[in-house]
């Protein structure tokens, strides 16, 4: 199982949205709505920002929004904040086990 | 709130065993589903396995024939076993709560315990 597929690098001025995507296949992303992202700070261990595809947990700003197209889920950051600045992981359930992708460094200009 | 701490040696000899354990706290580690996740240096995650307190296990198929998971609901906590270690297993490692099919994410995380393999 190959890890999900996601852009190194992403930036955005304060303020702007940015879109992390994240490619799988029909065994993971396509195949079920179990799609979730994290962010991680340096240093920090990784926090769960969306479940389930566009499920945001208590306490995460609706600023971040989660979607799917196919084998593709996307990460949207509206309204970018400096504390937004971190990397990010797709994750998705495929099957009897779970997927990460390489990982997306945000940056906030 | 639950909260997880990792714990065990933080350096292995190549071709030994690493033994990690996390222990939960502020809450039963009945009923629910545990996993262990690393990340090397400066590099994405993995997810290496996951087990219920019933015992069933979920295992990475790419470390398979390594890992043993176990649960100790005596004392709340749930340990890893990776054997055969080589230098491409150092990572913190992460043990987390989840997932499942009416909880598919993980959460909360522990800290993270660094694990170099060298001699």
């Amino acid at each position: 199982q190959s890890a999900l597929t996601q852009p190194r690098s992403v930036s955005g001025s304060p303020g702007q949205s940015v879109t992390i995507s994240c490619t799988g296949t029909s065994s993971d992303v396509g195949g079920y709505n179990y799609v979730s992202w994290y962010q991680q700070h340096p240093g920090k261990a990784p926090k769960v920002m969306i479940y389930d595809v566009s499920k945001r947990p208590s306490g995460v700003p609706d600023r971040f929004s989660g979607s799917k197209s196919g084998n593709t889920a996307s990460l949207t950051i509206s309204g970018l904040q400096a504390e937004d600045e971190a990397d990010y992981y797709c994750c998705s359930f495929a099957g009897s086990l779970w997927v990460f992708g390489g990982g997306t460094e945000l940056t906030v200009l | 709130q639950v909260q997880l701490q990792e714990s065990g040696p933080g350096l292995v000899k190549p071709s030994e065993t690493l033994s990690l354990t996390c222990t939960v706290s502020g809450g039963s580690i009945s009923s629910y589903y545990w996993s262990w996740i690393r990340q090397p240096a400066g590099k994405g995650l993995e997810w290496i396995g996951r087990m219920s307190t019933s015992g069933s296990t979920y295992y990475n198929p790419s470390l398979k024939s390594r890992v043993t998971m176990s649960i100790d609901m005596s004392k709340n906590q749930f340990s890893l076993k990776l054997s055969s270690v080589i230098a491409a297993d150092t990572a913190i490692y992460y043990c987390a709560r989840g997932a499942v099919a009416s909880a598919n994410w993980f959460d909360p995380w522990g800290q993270g315990t660094l694990v170099t393999v060298s001699s």
